[in-house]
C-alpha cells in the first residue's frame, strides 16, 4: 500500500472517449508529479505541479491535460489518445518541488494502467 | 547529452549478496536515489546519497563516488521477494530526475 491513491487501477478507452486519471495525496506534500512508464523501461516525466502550479511540461500531447485543484489532488485528463499512449500512468508526490534542494524522496502511487483501443 | 547506464538483468541466489552498479553523466548533480519496482508495481523509494560514502539501511546500502559518477547498491542476504527492477535516478542541475532504464533482479533459490 503506498501512500499516493491513484484511480482508477485500470482503464481501457477508445481513442475518441474523454476520460480522466486521478490522484491524491495526504502527506502534505507540496510537489506531485505524473509519469507515463512503458514496460521494461523507466519512468518518463510528464508534468510537475508545484504549490499548484504547473512549473514543468515536458513537452506533452495537448491530448493530456493535467489539473491540480488544491494540494492534495492531480487529474490527468485525457481526450483523442493514441494507442501508442498505453501504458502505466504514475502519479508522484514529494515533499518540496524542484529547485529547493530537498533530499526528500518522490513517493509513488500504484499507477493506473491505460489500454487504447 | 545526460546518461545513465545500469545493468539490465543480473542473477544471484537466495541468501547470497549482489551489487548493483549505476555510472551517470549529467548536467550537474544534487543526489542519486535508488528505488525498486516489482512488476506491475510503483517504483518503492529504497535510498539517497548525495554525499560521498556508504548509506546502509538494513539489507540494503547505496555508495556513491561524485568524482568517479558512480553510485552501487548493494543487496545483502537475499530473498526471493528482493526479485524486482532496481532503478537508479539522478537529480541533474534543475533539479530534474534523470532515470536509468533500470537493472532486473533475477534471485534463484
Amino acid at each position: 500500500d503506498t501512500e499516493v491513491t491513484q484511480t482508477p487501477k485500470h482503464l481501457v478507452m477508445g481513442m475518441t472517449n474523454k476520460k480522466s486519471l486521478k490522484c491524491e495525496q495526504h502527506m502534505g506534500h507540496r510537489a506531485m508529479y505524473w509519469y507515463k512508464q512503458k514496460a521494461k523501461k523507466p519512468p518518463e516525466l510528464m508534468f510537475v505541479y508545484s504549490y499548484e502550479k504547473l512549473s514543468i511540461n515536458e513537452s506533452v500531447p495537448s491530448r493530456f491535460s493535467p489539473e491540480c485543484p488544491n494540494s492534495s489532488l492531480l487529474n490527468l485528463h485525457l481526450h483523442a489518445l493514441q494507442p501508442e499512449d498505453s501504458a502505466l500512468y504514475l502519479c508522484a508526490s514529494s515533499q518540496e518541488g524542484p529547485g529547493r534542494g530537498s533530499n526528500q524522496p518522490q513517493h509513488f502511487g500504484d499507477g493506473t494502467r491505460l489500454s487504447i483501443l | 547529452g545526460q546518461n545513465i547506464d545500469q545493468p539490465t538483468e543480473m542473477t544471484a541466489t537466495e541468501g547470497a549478496i549482489v551489487q548493483i552498479n549505476c555510472t551517470y553523466q549529467t548536467s550537474g548533480f544534487n543526489g542519486l536515489f535508488w528505488y525498486q519496482q516489482h512488476a506491475g508495481e510503483a517504483p518503492t523509494f529504497l535510498s539517497y546519497n548525495v554525499l560521498d560514502g556508504l548509506e546502509e539501511k538494513g539489507r540494503f546500502s547505496s555508495f556513491l563516488s561524485r568524482s568517479k559518477g558512480y553510485s552501487y547498491l548493494l543487496l545483502k542476504e537475499l530473498q526471493m521477494k528482493d526479485s524486482a527492477s532496481y532503478l537508479c535516478a539522478v537529480r541533474d542541475s534543475n533539479y530534474q530526475l534523470i532515470w536509468g532504464a533500470g537493472t532486473k533482479l533475477i534471485i534463484k533459490p
